[in-house]
This record gives C-alpha cells, structure tokens and sequence, in this order.
C-alpha cells in the first residue's frame, strides 16, 4: 500500500516565477492538506481540500491556490514566489468519513528554493 | 487561540536510558493530541495520537505519551531510549470539528531535537 507521495522531491525557482507542487494521498484517503515547513520550524497549516472544494484555509496570502481532482490528488501552485517561500512543502492525507480521519499522514516533502 | 509549546529545543540521553520529550498545549474544548517524529530530509512520521479514553497511549517503535488534562501536557515518553531514535520530534494539536466538510488543522510546535549518544 503505497503511502503519500509528492513531486518533484527538489524544485529550484527564481523571485517572481510560479511553482506546481503535486501530492497523491495515501490509498483510501479522500482529504488532501498542505503544509509549509521554514528551516528551523514547525509546519504551518495552507488550507485543506475534500470533495475537490478548499475546506480550509491558514494565514496564507492569495499566491497560493490549490486544485483537488477527482482521483482526491491535489496541486498547491505559488504564483510570484518571494525568497521567504523557500520551505519544504508537505503533504498530508486523511479520510474524512471513517475513524481514521484523525490521522493525517505525510509525504515526504517538496524542497523548494527560491533565489 | 490553539497553540503547542514544546519547552525543550533539545534533549540529550544515553542509550539505554529513558527519554521524555514535553509538549503543553491550549485548546477550547476537547483536544485531538498527536506526536509526529521527522528524521533529516523526510517528511513526518505518525507516532501515536490521544484522541479519547485511556491517558496513556502507546505508539509506533516504543513510543508512549501521557494525556494529563489538569496540566494540558501531553509528553512523550520511551523507557530505553535508542541511538537510531535522534530526530526531530514534534507535537501537534487539532481541535474537535467536523464541518463543512473540514476535519481541521493541526497546529505544530517547533519540535524538539533528540539526540541519544551510545
């Protein structure tokens, strides 16, 4: 059973450029959110996607969106990337309906630099 | 507000030895508690969650966490701490919701560094 994945594993982008990061939750997983990780932090809630509706939403300016597909994958895109977005961007999924919606389990991350 | 405060930026044990990593929250109503464990370069690893019933909770690779509601503390605990468990290890609280459609967030504290010496 294969659990989160996420890609690209390292992204490099310049100031200004617009970044796609794509996360597949885990098998029997309905619920898809992202997180974002600063050196030296803990992760820092972006919003969360089920039944390919953003559900919820942290302190996170209008340059990052989302998109959940059918298949419950989802996209997080960061339009005009500033140098304080480079961060390690985490996935995490869950099942809204079922006991083990408690859980949100992780992938392993997408390191994105900004220069 | 909801929030986590792990005290300890670090903490050091010899192998072999017990290991507590302390974690206090704040949270209106009843807290969901989880310990997550992230080792260099990889994403977060569930350890164990309270979410009702008994205090003490045991979880993956040894790994168990005390509930104590007076004190809103939820430290994790192993009896024989080993070499291979250094890593960063962080706390997370969510609150109770379930609507909209949305299970809510988890907020994390900073982590805390474990380093175990042999």
């Amino acid at each position: 059973d294969a659990g989160v994945t996420q890609s690209p594993t390292h992204l490099i982008k310049t100031r200004g450029q617009q970044v796609t990061l794509r996360c597949s939750p885990k098998s029997g997983h309905d619920t898809v959110s992202w997180y974002q990780q600063a050196l030296g932090q803990g992760p820092q809630f972006i919003f969360q996607y089920y039944e390919e509706e953003e559900r919820q939403r942290g302190n996170f300016p209008d340059r990052f969106s989302g998109h959940q597909f059918p298949n419950y994958s989802s996209e997080l895109n960061v339009n005009a990337l500033l140098l304080g977005d480079s961060a390690l961007y985490l996935c995490a999924s869950s099942a809204m309906g079922t006991g083990e919606r408690n859980t949100q389990y992780f992938g392993p991350g997408t390191r994105l630099t900004v220069l | 507000a909801q929030s986590v405060a792990q005290p300890e930026d670090q903490v050091n044990v010899a192998e072999g030895n017990p290991l507590t990593v302390k974690c206090t929250y704040s949270v209106s109503g009843n807290p969901y508690l989880f310990w997550y464990v992230q080792y260099p370069n990889r994403g977060l690893q569930f350890l164990l969650k309270y979410i009702t019933g008994d205090n003490l909770v045991k979880g993956s690779y040894g790994f168990e966490a005390e509930f104590n509601k007076s004190q809103t503390s939820f430290h994790l605990k192993k009896p024989s701490a080993l070499v291979s468990d250094s890593a960063l290890y962080f706390c997370a609280v969510r609150r109770l919701m379930n609507y909209g459609g949305s299970q809510g967030n988890l907020i994390f504290g900073k982590g805390t560094k474990l380093s175990v010496k042999p």
